[in-house]
């Protein structure tokens, strides 16, 4: 079974509308963290916002927040006001406390492609 | 400037040959991964060293080879028993601080071609 499922391979969202990224995960481990990364066509990952499994509070960074539900295991990211720049591959990522491969390993989802259009 | 620095940015390699890809970062980190994205796929683990003169296979190490001499370094060898290597690497790395606050920063990637 996947760890991460991201089921949308790609989306759409008109300019300064806001936008919601979907990412599911499977984990049997109390401890786990739960990242989201962009990658532009420049092909660098960059980190945007991360979640802990503890944390009570959704984790927000500027335009992006997490909208963290544990009981559905669900981490989709919603980004404000979109931005041209914005268009990319976006990747939501777990670290399992006990990946039995080194508990820092992360395992990411297959990515969503979102096109801002202005 | 802190960041991790990958190169070359574009490489070609005949079949048969074996190739080296340079990972270095300034950050002061532990851990070093180096991951593998094939097109329309997400990023799977080769290798990852947690410490100088130590590293351990991840998902996908067959028909690579690393090194761990510098805590700054870690090179990736892609060797010619690596069947399908055409594909773009990601290395990355991070703080070994505590699970719950160490974030993986990446490079900018190297894209290999097998011609």
């Amino acid at each position: 079974a996947q760890k991460i499922t991201q089921t949308q391979p790609g989306m759409f969202v008109q300019e300064k509308e806001a936008v919601t990224l979907d990412c599911t995960y499977d984990t049997s481990d109390q401890s786990y963290g739960l990242f989201w990364y962009k990658q532009p066509s420049s092909g660098e990952m960059i980190f945007l916002i991360y979640q802990g499994s503890y944390d009570e509070q959704n984790a927000t960074e500027g335009r992006y927040s997490l909208n963290f539900q544990k009981a559905r295991k669900s981490a989709n990211l919603v980004i404000s006001a979109s931005q041209l720049g914005d268009s990319a591959m976006y990747f939501c990522a777990m670290r399992e406390a006990y990946s039995g491969a080194g508990s820092y390993q992360l395992t990411f989802g297959k990515g969503t492609k979102l096109s801002v259009i202005p | 400037d802190g960041g991790i620095t990958q190169s070359p940015k574009y490489l070609f390699r005949k079949e048969g040959q074996n190739v080296t890809l340079s990972c270095e970062q300034n950050l002061n980190h532990d851990a070093m991964y180096w991951y593998r994205q094939d097109p329309g796929q997400g990023l799977r683990l080769i290798y990852y060293s947690q410490i100088v003169n130590d590293f351990q296979k991840g998902d996908i190490a067959e028909g690579y080879s690393v090194s761990r001499e510098k805590k700054e370094s870690f090179p990736l060898t892609v060797t010619s028993a690596q069947k399908n290597p055409t594909a773009f690497y990601l290395c990355a790395s991070n703080t070994l601080l505590g699970f719950s606050t160490d974030t993986q920063y990446f490079g900018p990637g190297t894209r290999l071609t097998v011609l």
